[in-house]
This record gives structure tokens, sequence and C-alpha cells, in this order.
């Protein structure tokens, strides 16, 4: 059984670094994009970008590229995305999700098919 | 960045009758490679993670039931729930994966 199982809430202060994890299980994590989608407070979903851990392969949305890096680490098969400089309007809630194609399939970004729990992350001073 | 604009926002339908959520992106997302248009669904239910429903617009996932389908081309498409449960309502979203990704801002669906 495919699983995403993302680390725990977080409450920070604007200027702190945050890294959260996705770690995945029941399918091989190097082959298949993983990829962050964020979700605001009553707000819609936004794609923020993927990662392929094979090869490390990241791409990120124009609008949040510099603001955010995805990693990965196909050895515990965790995927992460960190901030150096959080940000009030950091608060959202945070999805890891799997790519549904792999590579051999699909070479480029795709559809989501499995999702973590999300992880809610909270920037307040 | 393709922009992808769902219609309506928000949807009442009643109980048993047919539901159609509608998805335009501002540039065809169908791919001469391989003649597929590269367009998924998605249903939220709140406090849960997104759901997939359909990928590559109209191949719906397993174990996704049939009264959920989706149709379109290019850069008109549609999500059609043919008969309404109660357990549908949901947010529904649409999601462009032709050149980098997007969403569509959502449709939530409410029973009438």
């Amino acid at each position: 059984e495919v699983q995403l199982v993302q680390s725990g809430a977080e409450v920070k202060k604007p200027g702190e670094s945050l890294k959260i994890s996705c770690k995945g299980s029941g399918y091989s994590f190097s082959n298949y994009w993983i990829g962050w989608v964020r979700q605001m407070p009553g707000k819609g979903l936004e794609w923020m970008g993927v990662i392929y851990p094979g090869d490390s392969d990241t791409r990120y949305s124009p609008s949040l590229q510099g603001q955010v890096t995805i990693s990965a680490d196909k050895s515990i098969s965790t995927a992460y995305l960190q901030w150096s400089s959080l940000r009030a309007s950091d608060t959202a809630m945070y999805y890891c999700a799997r790519g549904g194609a792999p590579l051999v399939v699909l070479s480029s970004p795709n559809w989501f098919d499995h999702w973590g729990q999300g992880t809610l992350v909270t920037v307040s001073s | 960045d393709i922009v992808m604009t769902q219609s309506p926002d928000s949807l009442a339908v009643s109980l048993g009758e047919r539901a159609t959520i509608n998805c335009k992106s501002s540039r065809s997302v169908l791919a001469s490679s391989n003649n597929k248009n590269f367009l998924a669904w998605y249903q939220q239910k709140p406090g849960q993670p997104p759901k997939l429903l359909i990928h590559w617009a109209s191949t719906r996932e397993s174990g996704v039931p049939d009264r959920f389908s989706g149709s379109g081309s290019g850069t008109d498409f549609t999500l059609t729930i043919s008969s309404l449960q109660a357990e549908d309502v949901a947010v529904y979203y649409c999601q462009q994966y032709y050149s980098s990704s997007t969403f569509g801002q959502g449709t939530r669906l409410e029973i009438k």
C-alpha cells in the first residue's frame, strides 16, 4: 500500500527557518515525482513544485521560486520542504503528494495519485 | 503560467440530479506527442487531503464511482457527476500538468 506520512504541525515565528518532511512507503520512491501543494486557510490548492528523487531533478512554481527549497533523500525515502526565513503569509496546510505516472511512463511532472495527511504550519509573532 | 479558470465558483444540485463543473485553460493542454490532454480532477472534502478522480482528462481512477466522468479537449474541460449523492459534497479542482502545473481555483458543490 502506498503511503505518504508527513511530519507534525509546526508553530514558528517570522524569520525562523523550518524543514518539514514526507516519508514514502509501499512503492519505489526513486521512480516517481513527489511534490508539494500549499493550501492557505480557507483557500484553494497551489502547486509549489516537485522533485524526482532518482536524480534530484527539481521544478518550482515560478511564483514560489526562491522562497522555498525542495529536496529528497532517496536512501530514506523522504522528501523535504524548507524555508530559510518564514513569513506570516507562509501560514498554511502543506501537502506532499506522489506523481501518478513513473518516469518511464511520463518524464514530466504529472497528476498526484497519493497524498500525505498534511502538515499545518503556523507563523505568528 | 497556464491559468486554469473553473466555473461556477459554487454549485447547488439536488440529490440524484446531474452536476457539471467546467474548467478552462488559458492555452491548450493537448499534447501532440501522445494526443492526450494533460488535465486531472480532484475532490477535496473538509479536513481531508485532495483525492484524485480523473487524469488524462477522462481516465477515471480505480475505485472512483462511474457517476464521475471527465470530458473535453484542448482548453475546455468538464467534470460531470451524473447522479449526485450526499457524499459528493466537496470542493472540486482541475489541474493542468502540460507546462509545469497549476490548479483551478476550485468549485464548491453543495446539496440543494
